[in-house]
């Protein structure tokens, strides 16, 4: 079964420093892996996914992320954290086990940016 | 392009009773899913429907039950209502399409919040 793992449940970082959100899976075969993020009181917003290509994706709003195949993680980064990035942070992984688009959440990490 | 709609964006019922809940996915997505979200469970599949079938369903016992019309829209229904039902349930529409650019890809509308007594 597919899983994805965010080992963190908060991030805190100043204003203008790079961050950095960690998560890592377990798949069989090759992952179609994302990134969502969630503020307060509304749903999912997608920011980028990696499926194939390149094992660096760029997102929206400067979000980007770094598909690594032997450590099997997808971590979230950005050059330089802004006070509005604060939000909660989930990484995904689609399950392929049949043909669907059931996508398989990490517990979310929440990322607090002070200014 | 419209976004996903759910309505209603927030309900409180009591023990026992039931609730159902709407949501319109994006115009030209055959696919939608819904996710029940609480603080402790995370983010919980409940089941997808693709041109009114149900193509997957999640880990939840059959009080739980949606369908899907041919406008795309879907409804979920949960019946005999559990405190522990309290929850963000959120729709996600996509198209559906296994292997096009936008495989994976989910849509998700604001949420129905609901509140069990």
């Amino acid at each position: 079964a597919q899983s994805v793992a965010q080992p963190e449940d908060q991030v805190n970082v100043a204003e203008g420093n790079p961050l950095t959100v960690k998560c890592t899976y377990s798949v069989s075969g090759n992952p179609y892996l994302f990134w969502y993020v969630q503020y307060p009181n509304r749903g999912l917003q997608f920011l980028l996914k990696y499926i194939t290509g390149d094992n660096l994706v760029k997102g929206s709003y400067g979000f980007e992320a770094e598909f690594n195949k032997s450590q099997t993680s997808f971590h979230l980064k950005k050059p330089s954290a802004l006070v509005s990035d604060s939000a909660l942070y989930f990484c995904a992984v689609r399950e392929r086990e049949r043909n669907t688009d059931k996508l398989i959440f990490g517990t979310g990490t929440r990322l607090q940016v002070f200014p | 392009k419209a976004g996903v709609t759910q309505t209603p964006r927030y309900l409180i019922k009591t023990r026992g009773q039931q609730v159902t809940l709407s949501c319109s996915p994006i115009s030209g997505h055959r696919s939608v899913s819904w996710y029940q979200q609480t603080p402790g469970q995370g983010l919980q599949f409940l089941f997808e429907y693709f041109s009114e079938t149900q193509r997957n369903k999640g880990n939840f016992p059959g009080r739980f039950s949606g369908r899907q019309f041919s406008n795309s829209r879907s409804e979920m229904n949960v019946s005999t209502l559990e405190l522990g039902d309290s929850a963000l349930y959120l729709c996600a529409s996509s198209t559906g399409l296994a292997g096009g650019p936008g495989t994976g890809e989910l849509f998700f509308g604001e949420g129905s919040r609901l509140t069990v007594l």
